[in-house]
């Protein structure tokens, strides 16, 4: 079967950093992607891992860890406009590459 | 510019009534899925698709049908709906499994 977890719901203050994890147990795991979804809109791509470290993208970077089944995505100088839900997405090879979405993390950033 | 195209954005419709939305993309991908999104529970895979002719069930494909005729078009099929497929639907499209898929603006389907 196939797990991914990260928390439902966190909260920041604008301009802090915020970690978000994500850890999975799934078979033919490919790479894992990160995606944001403000309320009512549809998710927008962030950033996908296939090895094992940091990719690093203007504020947002992201990791992985295939050893341990874990990611996470950092957040930097966190700003009103990041208040979204991020969702994790393991890519599996299952004969076609299938992507299995965690159930996201609603972040609310703070003034 | 870049795009999926769902429709209707928005739908009410009674138990038993069929209905379809359609889905649409202009970025010659091969790859087409739908999703269901509800509380609590996050993106469940409901059909994909590999290319024109080619679908397969996803997490969840009970109640839906999707067909693929051409490789632009992707439609979900409710033969009879039932109000436990109230939810926002998804369809994404992408070049290959291992890059971004570009989500629709999502249908949000109320059955009654």
């Amino acid at each position: 079967g196939q797990n991914i977890d990260q928390p439902t719901e966190m909260t920041a203050t604008e301009g802090a950093i915020v970690q978000i994890n994500c850890t999975y147990q799934t078979s033919g795991f490919n790479g894992l992607f990160w995606y944001q979804q403000h309320a009512g809109e549809a998710p927008t791509f962030l950033s996908y891992n296939v090895l094992d470290g940091l990719e690093e993208k203007g504020r947002f970077s992201s990791f992985l860890s295939r050893s341990k089944g874990y990611s996470y995505l950092l957040l930097k100088e966190l700003q009103m406009k990041d208040s979204a839900s991020y969702l994790c997405a393991v890519s599996m090879n299952t004969g076609f590459q299938k992507l299995v979405f965690g159930t996201g993390t609603r972040l609310l950033v703070s003034p | 510019e870049a795009q999926v195209t769902q429709n209707p954005r928005y739908l009410i419709t009674v138990t038993g009534k069929k209905l379809t939305v359609t889905c649409s993309q202009n970025m010659n991908h091969e790859y087409m899925s739908w999703y269901r999104q509800d509380p609590g529970l996050g993106l469940r895979q409901i059909y994909y698709s590999m290319n024109v002719e080619v679908t397969d069930k996803g997490d969840v494909p009970e109640g839906y049908k999707v067909s693929r005729k051409e490789k632009r078009n992707f439609p979900l099929i409710l033969e009879s709906p039932s109000p436990n497929q109230t939810s926002l639907y998804f369809c994404a499209s992408s070049g290959g499994g291992d890059l971004e898929a570009f989500f629709g603006q999502g249908t949000r389907l109320t059955v009654v």
